[in-house]
């Protein structure tokens, strides 16, 4: 499975865009990449899921450059409520086998 | 989605002890995973529990240690035996999303204190 890469912890103030970029030099032909977001004391949450270029949803977009080596996941003017971990994940589509997740990006939001 | 109930919550054990935790999912399911999460850090996969045959257990993790039971397409435990204050942690219990897409739920966890 591909190792991801992402930073280990984010600030930014309430209604930025916050940007977080995961490499995955290593990702198959088959592998998506996926983001969870994870708060304290409750379990790790889907937020969005991708295979190439944009994807977007009520949440966030994806960014995923041609050679798909990297994404980029942004959350458009964040609030408080977006504190959180983020999780960068590269997984098989149909398959939640063996889904192993890296270090995560500790995203912290301020006033 | 799939709305998964973990028990107990949380709970304070004394070292040596053994403790079972539950995991009831409201659809059936083909493969249940059960994650550790250890005070600040990421989730590591212990095993992974299909209905009808033993658990695989992923490197560092044995039967003896963690045994899961998996009766039926809803239910499954992880007992963590013979406890030691390094087993404190946070431990989920996971299914694959029905739409096929890879996507996981997660339960609320439930977070042991080994003293």
């Amino acid at each position: 499975l591909a190792k991801t890469t992402q930073p280990i912890s984010m600030d930014s103030y309430e209604g930025q865009e916050v940007n977080i970029t995961c490499s995955h030099n290593n990702i198959a032909t088959n592998d998506y990449i996926t983001w969870y977001q994870q708060f304290p004391s409750q379990g790790p949450r889907f937020i969005i899921q991708g295979y190439k270029t944009k994807v977007t949803n009520e949440v966030a977009s994806l960014f995923i450059p041609a050679d798909r080596k990297s994404s980029t996941l942004s959350l458009p003017r964040v609030s408080l409520s977006d504190t959180a971990v983020y999780y960068c994940l590269v997984v098989l589509y149909s398959s939640a086998s063996k889904i192993i997740f890296g270090s995560g990006t500790r995203l912290s939001i301020r006033p | 989605s799939a709305v998964i109930s973990q028990k107990p919550s949380r709970d304070i054990c004394q070292r040596g002890t053994s403790l079972t935790i539950q995991c009831q999912v409201d659809s059936q399911v083909t493969m249940m995973f059960w994650y550790r999460q250890q005070p600040g850090q990421s989730l590591t996969l212990i095993a992974t529990a299909n209905q009808g045959s033993e658990a695989t257990y992923e490197s560092g993790f044995v039967i003896d240690k963690f045994p899961i039971s998996r009766p039926n397409l809803t239910f499954s435990t992880l007992t963590v035996s013979n406890m030691s204050p390094e087993d404190s942690s946070i431990y989920l219990c996971s299914v694959e999303s029905l739409a096929g897409t890879g996507e996981l739920f997660f339960g609320e966890g439930s977070r042991l204190t080994v003293l």
